[in-house]
């Protein structure tokens, strides 16, 4: 079945950069996403990347997408105390939008 | 970017009392909505796909009797909680899709609500 993975709690200093890590298992997956979530709040899309694309940037953010080990990681550069959140990895695993999401992971980050 | 909007923001009601909550899309037409359960320090759980004039489909153990959904336009979905208990007490979020692209690469931006933070004494 669908499974999404996430390490939970990752710690940085402000300034240093951020590699958060998500595995997935299903492998028919056409597009990878990464959503922020403050405390209270909603979800916010960050970024998405095609199963066949490698790599993304946007601004600060880096996606890499390892498709045969199906990994996907966000790298945020220079993190700042505003980045400290929940970080969400899904899957699109069909059409029409349905997303399977990982745990979560807690990004905190330290003046 | 797209807004999605929730109403209420926060609800509190008694055991064995029903309450609506409503999702919005604010300056786009959203032909599937999607409704999330959300424990503390937890991922969301999806509990159903509404679909614009169509019946919503339920995830697997969510109950449809308990856990209504109606999406009557474009625009608005509803979830009615009805005959309310303590463990319904949850954060509750939709979401709304837009399609990008063509053919097989086809992305769904998902753009979520704020949230609705249920409790039930």
């Amino acid at each position: 079945g669908e499974d999404v993975e996430q390490s939970l709690f990752l710690s940085v200093r402000e300034g240093d950069s951020s590699v958060i890590n998500c595995t997935y298992t299903d492998s028919s997956s056409t597009y990878l996403y990464w959503y922020k979530q403050e405390p209270g709040a909603g979800l916010q899309l960050l970024t998405y990347i095609f199963s066949n694309m490698d790599m993304k940037q946007d601004q600060r953010l880096t996606v890499l997408l390892n498709k045969k080990d199906k990994h996907l990681s966000l790298r945020i550069a220079d993190t700042q105390t505003g980045d400290s959140a929940i970080y969400f990895c899904a899957e699109n695993i069909n059409q029409g939008g349905k997303l399977i999401f990982g745990q979560g992971t807690e990004l905190s980050v330290k003046p | 970017g797209a807004v999605v909007s929730q109403h209420p923001s926060w609800v509190i009601c008694k055991s064995g009392t029903s309450v609506k909550i409503e999702c919005r899309s604010l300056d786009f037409q959203a032909t599937t909505m999607f409704w999330y359960r959300q424990f503390p320090k937890q991922s969301l759980m999806l509990m159903a796909t509404s679909n614009e004039g169509s019946k919503a489909t339920y995830e697997q153990g969510v109950e449809k009797d308990k856990f209504l959904i109606n999406h009557a336009s474009l625009t608005l979905s509803t979830l009615t909680v009805t005959s309310a208990h303590p463990e319904d007490s949850s954060f509750y979020i939709c979401s709304a899709t837009i399609p990008s692209g063509r053919g097989q690469s086809v992305a769904y931006e998902q753009y979520f609500g704020p949230g609705t933070r249920l409790t039930v004494t």
